[in-house]
């Protein structure tokens, strides 16, 4: 069964700390990797989509970078308004299914 | 209106109530989906409809019925739901661009969600 793992669970941080977080994937079938951003009592805010090994993209302090088996989200000097909770999720095989991890919860005090 | 909206934003309802939830997507896509979200669980997948047509209903109890009656609209119809059921319901939207098994996903637009509590 396809899986996504993400650790850590949940993040503290200070301001300007930078750090990464980790998506691990079950290989068979990736038709894109999706990282989404989730703030308390809101739906999932689309970031990034990366669909083949050793691609790469940017959006102010955040980095996304894919592997074979896993895929990163680099923030770099965290602000306080970054607090949120981090999803990765992969496209499955069948019609748009995204299989989603539990997420990181990230909080970075001032 | 922009984006995907949802509505009632919250509902508290009895068990044997019915009631339903709204979806409108405003981004011009063909496919849109239901995804519950529980506290500490990952968001799954509940349906997927392209072009008004169901095409993934993912062992969904038969007390939550879907509908879509435009490519833009997107309902759920709850009846008879249980303590456990409580939990965000999200809908989103995206544009499938056709291509066979191996097609590339494109991404979900989610909306803000409806938080249901189930007495």
């Amino acid at each position: 069964e396809d899986q996504v793992t993400q650790s850590p669970e949940a993040l503290r941080l200070q301001e300007g700390e930078s750090s990464s977080l980790n998506c691990s994937y079950t290989v068979s079938g990736l038709r894109g990797l999706f990282w989404y951003r989730q703030d308390p009592g809101k739906g999932p805010e689309f970031l990034f989509t990366l669909y083949s090994a050793g691609e790469e993209k940017e959006k102010e302090r955040l980095k996304a970078t894919l592997t074979k088996k896993e895929s990163f989200l680099h923030i770099t000097a965290p602000k306080p308004e970054d607090s949120a909770t981090y999803l990765c999720a992969k496209g499955n095989t069948g019609f748009q299914k995204l299989v989603f991890g539990t997420g990181t919860r990230l909080l970075v005090s001032p | 209106e922009t984006g995907v909206t949802q509505t009632p934003r919250h509902l508290v309802m009895g068990m044997t109530n019915k009631k339903s939830l709204k979806c409108e997507q405003h981004l011009g896509h063909n496919a849109m989906y239901w995804y519950k979200q529980s506290a500490k669980k990952p968001l799954e997948l509940m349906f997927v409809y392209s072009l008004e047509e169901r095409v993934e209903n993912n062992s969904v109890p038969s007390r939550f019925s879907p509908e879509c009656p435009n490519s833009s609209h997107l309902f759920l119809h709850l009846h008879t739901l249980q303590p456990e059921d409580s939990a965000l319901y999200l809908c989103a939207s995206s544009q499938f661009a056709g291509g066979g098994a191996l097609s590339s996903y494109n991404e979900q637009f989610f909306g803000p969600g409806t938080r249901l509590t189930v007495l």
